[in-house]
């Protein structure tokens, strides 16, 4: 069945550093392939999503392209905020299929 | 629009006790799903709805958990009898039709304590 892998956390970095999550997919065919983010105390929300290969999602300096040929999704942001310190979470949807989440990486930006 | 309403916010009740969790999903919003999240198992799949009609229950733990969807705006998840295990925090979430690239919207969560 479909299933996310994500880099294993926590991860700590200074602000202004450059920020890369993994995230690789196992699925057939073209799913659909999200990053959620929740901040503490809240529910999920939607970062940014791509549906098809070569895509590019992009939202708030966070940027993942989506990699048919390496089945994955990094996401990326150039120069990291405090703000910023949350769980992501990646996760794929497929045909009428529910969506399948990572398990999640625990970020924390130091000022 | 108002998104995913859930209530309670926070809930501390005895190991025995029946819970019922409340949610009310998006106005149009045709799939409606049950998360939990613990620090233990991560984020965990509970059940979710397709027009009101559970699709897939295989994630609800055991017989103490139940869910309904009497109608489109409302749905709930209660566990009866209630034990300490299942102190976790409890998404409801709607959308479309997930699997065509659709956002899946998620409620604050219910947040519960058993004791």
């Amino acid at each position: 069945g479909n299933s996310v892998t994500q880099m294993e956390g926590p991860v700590t970095l200074s602000e202004e550093a450059f920020l890369t999550i993994n995230c690789t997919y196992t699925a057939t065919g073209y799913p659909s392939l999200f990053w959620y983010v929740q901040y503490p105390g809240e529910g999920l929300q939607l970062l940014l999503k791509a549906t098809k290969a070569d895509d590019k999602g992009s939202n708030k300096g966070f940027e993942a392209t989506y990699r048919k040929e390496t089945t994955s999704f990094h996401l990326e942001k150039g120069s990291v905020q405090v703000s910023d310190s949350a769980v992501y979470f990646c996760a794929l949807s497929q045909g009428a299929q529910k969506l399948v989440f990572g398990q999640g990486t625990r970020l924390t930006i130091n000022p | 629009d108002a998104g995913v309403i859930q209530s309670p916010r926070h809930e501390v009740t005895e190991m025995g006790q029946e819970v019922t969790l409340r949610c009310k999903p998006i106005s149009g919003h045709d799939y409606l799903f049950w998360y939990r999240q613990t620090m233990m198992r991560g984020l965990e799949l509970l059940i979710y709805f397709n027009n009101n009609v559970p699709i897939d229950d295989s994630g609800m733990p055991e017989d103490r958990f139940s869910a309904k969807m009497p109608n489109a705006s409302f749905s709930t998840l209660k566990i009866q009898p209630s034990e300490p295990r299942d102190s976790a925090v409890y998404f409801c979430a709607s959308s479309f039709p997930p699997g065509t690239g659709n956002t899946i919207y998620f409620g604050e969560g219910s947040w519960l304590t058993v004791v």
